[in-house]
């Protein structure tokens, strides 16, 4: 079974300071992890992903990520907080095997507040 | 079309009622997932739907829920005797390949807001 945790439902951060976001995941197999952001009245959109290979993968909008198996994180980092970042995140996990084959599992979402 | 769509995007109805939600996926895409997006709640497995394998339907959370696709390509989520608490948004997404880490990622709609009073 996979399950995946987010540290902090929300995060409050100045434009221009670092982002940090939480995330934790179970696993019984390799696991594929993704970030997704959704802004107001929105569908999901992905911003990362990683699969295998490089573990500090980047995304879309000067977002990345640190897979650590050794700590089972998958969080997401942003130097500078700009206004736009403003949204909600998503953490997920899909097993690459197993009765969850394929299936995305989301964790609860952090909602992500910029101050200027 | 270019992306996932959904319809209705926003649906009102009384406690009792039945209510059929639509998901159009993107030409070609071989897998479909419905999610639940209630508040507080995050995002909830429905669904799901690869090929002409039988559906994973583990997330449904009761008999009052059913879902299908035809031809491979519409789906259609079914809420029957709606409740309160069946009060979300329900969301769409479409992947090219059943592993959403291989061939690519999830496509989501927009989703349908449905409101049950």
């Amino acid at each position: 079974a996979q399950s995946v945790t987010q540290l902090g439902s929300h995060v409050s951060v100045s434009e221009g300071a670092l982002v940090l976001l939480r995330c934790n995941y179970s696993s019984s197999v390799p696991p594929y992890l993704f970030w997704y952001v959704q802004y107001p009245n929105q569908g999901l959109q992905l911003l990362l992903k990683y699969t295998t290979g490089a573990t500090l993968v980047k995304g879309i909008n000067g977002f990345e990520a640190e897979f650590k198996k050794s700590e089972t994180s998958f969080h997401l980092t942003k130097p500078s907080a700009h206004m736009s970042d403003a949204a909600e995140y998503f953490c997920a996990v899909s097993e690459t095997g197993g009765t969850s084959y394929g299936k995305l599992t989301f964790g609860q979402g952090t909602i992500l507040t910029v101050h200027p | 079309g270019a992306g996932v769509s959904q319809s209705p995007s926003n649906k009102v109805t009384e406690k009792g009622k039945d209510v059929e939600l639509r998901c159009d996926p993107i030409s070609g895409h071989t897998a479909l997932y419905w999610y639940r997006q209630s508040l507080g709640q995050g995002l909830e497995f429905l669904i799901y739907f690869q090929g002409n394998s039988a559906p994973d339907k583990s997330g449904l959370p009761s008999d009052r829920f059913s879902a299908e696709r035809t031809g491979g390509s519409v789906s259609t989520l079914t809420i029957q005797r709606t409740q309160q608490e069946d009060s979300a948004v329900y969301l769409c997404a479409s992947s090219s390949s059943g592993l959403a880490g291989t061939a690519g990622e999830l496509f989501f709609g927009e989703g349908s807001r449905l409101t049950v009073l």
